[in-house]
């Protein structure tokens, strides 16, 4: 199966930094990488899909790329609500399995 | 707006069975392609099943597969998650999700549910 890791397991940081989360699938995925959002408590939310494509009613502040092995998600300016953990998840073959997570913090 | 409720979690020693049903509103249930995905307690996300819009194609993940089946009911707005030969390593939080896509199954969860909880132990 392919495998997807994601860096740094967490980060601390502080209201309005700029913060960029890592995807590294094991073996090419194109661009079938999709982001998620989840709070403690709470179901995940998608943020992103195929790669960059930003979700309707997600805020501008988030973005995607990459293709192939390699994808980032990046928060421009980070908001009071966007501490949470972020998931990635391939989408492109059996069986869709997301990276271990990341944990954003407050600093 | 769309909704999603899970229900018939509950604790179960191993071997036994159990039924989970997502309850759906807000959308067009028979446009779209539906999931279920997972969460062991304070890990990780793990897609379980799908079903296609028509309840014709499904596909579960190598570790429940011959366990568990998902299926649907259209004219019901229902999904469903039956759980056979339980073991404890199925102990998790279970969402259901909608597809992201009504031309084709994406495997992009778009909508969830607010999960419920099964925990099998003896």
């Amino acid at each position: 199966d392919i495998q997807l890791t994601q860096s740094p397991s967490s980060v601390s940081a502080s209201v309005g930094d700029r913060v960029t989360i890592t995807c590294r699938a094991s073996q090419d995925i194109r661009s079938w990488l999709a982001w998620y959002q989840q709070k403690p408590g709470k179901a995940p939310k998608l943020l992103m899909y195929v790669a960059s494509s930003l979700q309707s009613g997600v805020p501008s502040r988030f973005s995607g790329s990459g293709s192939g092995t390699d994808f980032t998600l990046t928060i421009s300016s980070l908001q009071p609500e966007d501490f949470a953990t972020y998931y990635c998840q391939r989408a492109n073959s059996f069986p869709y399995t997301f990276g271990q997570g990341t944990k954003l913090e407050i600093k | 707006q769309e909704q999603l409720v899970e229900s018939g979690g509950d604790v179960v020693q191993p071997g036994r069975s159990l039924r989970l049903s997502c309850a759906v509103s807000g959308f067009t249930f028979s446009s779209y392609a539906m999931h279920w995905v997972r969460q062991a307690p304070g890990k990780g996300l793990e897609w379980v099943a799908a079903i296609s819009k028509d309840g014709g194609r499904k596909s579960h993940t190598d570790s429940v597969k011959g366990r568990f089946t998902i299926s649907r009911d259209n004219s019901e707005n229902a999904l469903y998650l039956q759980m056979n030969s339980l073991r404890p390593e199925d102990t998790a939080v279970y969402y259901c999700a909608r597809d992201h896509s009504v031309v084709d199954i994406t495997y992009y969860f778009a909508s969830w549910g607010q999960g419920t909880l099964v925990t099998v132990s003896s």
